[in-house]
């Protein structure tokens, strides 16, 4: 089945222990992303990739590192979280990041993270 | 600034009854439109999408309609069931750039 897949789906931490969200596809999409979804806010882009190893910043990616070392999976990290990265968060894909492609974003089920 | 807005924020209705949601863009130049409905705690799935020859399309029960001198769209749900019930996002492409250019969501509840 073609999936997004997201881990963990629920986590609550402690605020500067580092962690990380992993994020799998098995589309052989080229374009992949991570958001976060707060309460009246929307769906925030915190960072993309167009690519392997290409990747680059979204509205919102203070506090949050990436990286795209293969083509299937694009973890997220949180190097020291806070209270403020307390968030749901979505990791998604598509076939290529072209703006003309009439591309559908796949979604993962969504992470919940609470940072105490 | 790309930008997407939607209205209503949040609209309650009674099952079997229509509605109307609103997407204003000022995306430009302009590539494609799409929207999603996620259910709660859930990720988005793409419901239609429009590009810019597009003036109305389907999708069972869901009509999505653009206007690209304008800037609008709209998406229609007929005969609302309870499992409507969601979070409608439309998300706007530029022609350049790579990013999605979201908008803040209409939450939907439909009561029986």
């Amino acid at each position: 089945e073609a999936q997004v897949t997201q881990n963990p789906r629920y986590l609550i931490t402690v605020t500067g222990k580092k962690l990380t969200v992993t994020c799998s596809q098995n589309m052989n999409h080229e374009y992949m992303s991570w958001y976060r979804q707060d309460p009246g806010l929307g769906l925030r882009q915190i960072y993309y990739s167009m690519n392997v190893e290409v990747t680059d910043k979204g509205d919102v990616p203070e506090g949050y590192k990436v990286s795209r070392k293969e083509k299937r999976n694009f973890p997220l990290i949180l190097e020291s979280p806070s209270p403020n990265q307390t968030s749901l968060y979505f990791c998604a894909s598509t076939l290529t990041g072209t703006p003309s492609g009439a591309n559908v974003l796949t979604f993962g089920a969504g992470s919940r993270l609470t940072v105490l | 600034k790309n930008q997407v807005e939607q209205s209503p924020q949040s609209l309650i209705i009674l099952e079997g009854k229509n509605c109307t949601l609103q997407c204003n863009y000022t995306v430009s130049p302009f590539s494609n439109l799409r929207w999603y409905k996620q259910d709660t705690g859930r990720g988005p799935v793409s419901l239609t999408i429009m590009t810019f020859s597009e003036n109305t399309k389907s999708n069972g029960r869901y009509t999505a309609t653009l206007d690209a001198d304008t800037k609008q769209s709209s998406l229609h749900i007929t005969a609302s069931q309870l499992s409507d019930s969601a979070s409608y996002i439309c998300v706007v492409r530029a022609l350049y750039g790579q990013n999605f250019v979201f908008g803040p969501g209409t939450r939907l509840s439909v009561l029986p």
